[in-house]
């Protein structure tokens, strides 16, 4: 069963952020918060992950709440090719086998 | 460049048939899965390995067989005894312990026919 709660679908207009939400009132410790998103037919690519600091990359930004039970992820200026389903995922670092896709939100970005 | 090739992309079989699904990776990952995703869905793992020559079921391997005789390769066969073959499978890598995240294929369409 997902240990992290996400909406079903979003939408977001081109160029605006697009900021998508992740509860995961149930992390231990020891577990980071993943993001990967999958456009579709292609495998999910990883995106960001982070412990318990807020974490910007190349791709996205990923804020995570001080108790962190919830998270957002954050595309600055979505494109068209930012649609997709995005996963939230929390998950032991240091064990193998321990990642969770559920069904995710999916994302539209509107022209 | 590094990473993880599944082929082929599209495969169509007779039902009863087995078949073969090809995960090769060149990052030195010691981690390989298979997944597999219906239409809709989510991933369900059906087989893991953490190291050469031993792999783990995961939660929907019946029906299923994989080998890791070298590093690099993780073949996963869906044979006759699976009921429902036709669905996306996809082959991710890892390493065993760090917070890198998987890598995944871009995936194998089966369709059984």
């Amino acid at each position: 069963d997902a240990k992290t709660t996400q909406p079903t679908s979003m939408d977001c207009a081109e160029g605006r952020a697009a900021n998508l939400p992740c509860n995961h009132s149930t992390i231990s410790g020891n577990e980071y918060v993943y993001w990967y998103r999958q456009i579709h037919s292609q495998g999910p690519q990883y995106i960001i992950h982070g412990l318990k600091n807020n974490e910007t990359n190349e791709m996205a930004s990923l804020i995570i709440t001080e108790d962190r039970k919830s998270s957002t992820l954050i595309l600055p200026h979505a494109t068209l090719r930012d649609t997709a389903v995005y996963y939230c995922i929390d998950a032991d670092a240091f064990r193998a086998n321990n990642l969770f896709f559920g069904t995710g939100t999916r994302l539209t970005v509107i022209p | 460049d590094g990473g993880i090739t599944q082929s082929p992309k599209y495969l169509f079989r007779k039902e009863g048939q087995n078949v073969t699904l090809s995960c090769e990776q060149n990052l030195n990952h010691d981690a390989m899965y298979w997944y597999r995703q219906d239409p809709g869905q989510g991933l369900r793992l059906i087989y893991y390995s953490q190291i050469v020559n031993d792999f783990q079921k995961g939660d929907i391997a019946e029906g299923y067989s994989v080998s890791r005789e070298k590093k690099e390769s993780f073949p996963l066969t869906v044979t006759s005894a699976q009921k429902n073959p036709t669905a996306f499978y996809l082959c991710a890598s890892s390493i065993v312990k760090g917070s890198y995240g998987y890598t995944f294929g871009s995936g194998t369409r089966l369709t059984v026919v």
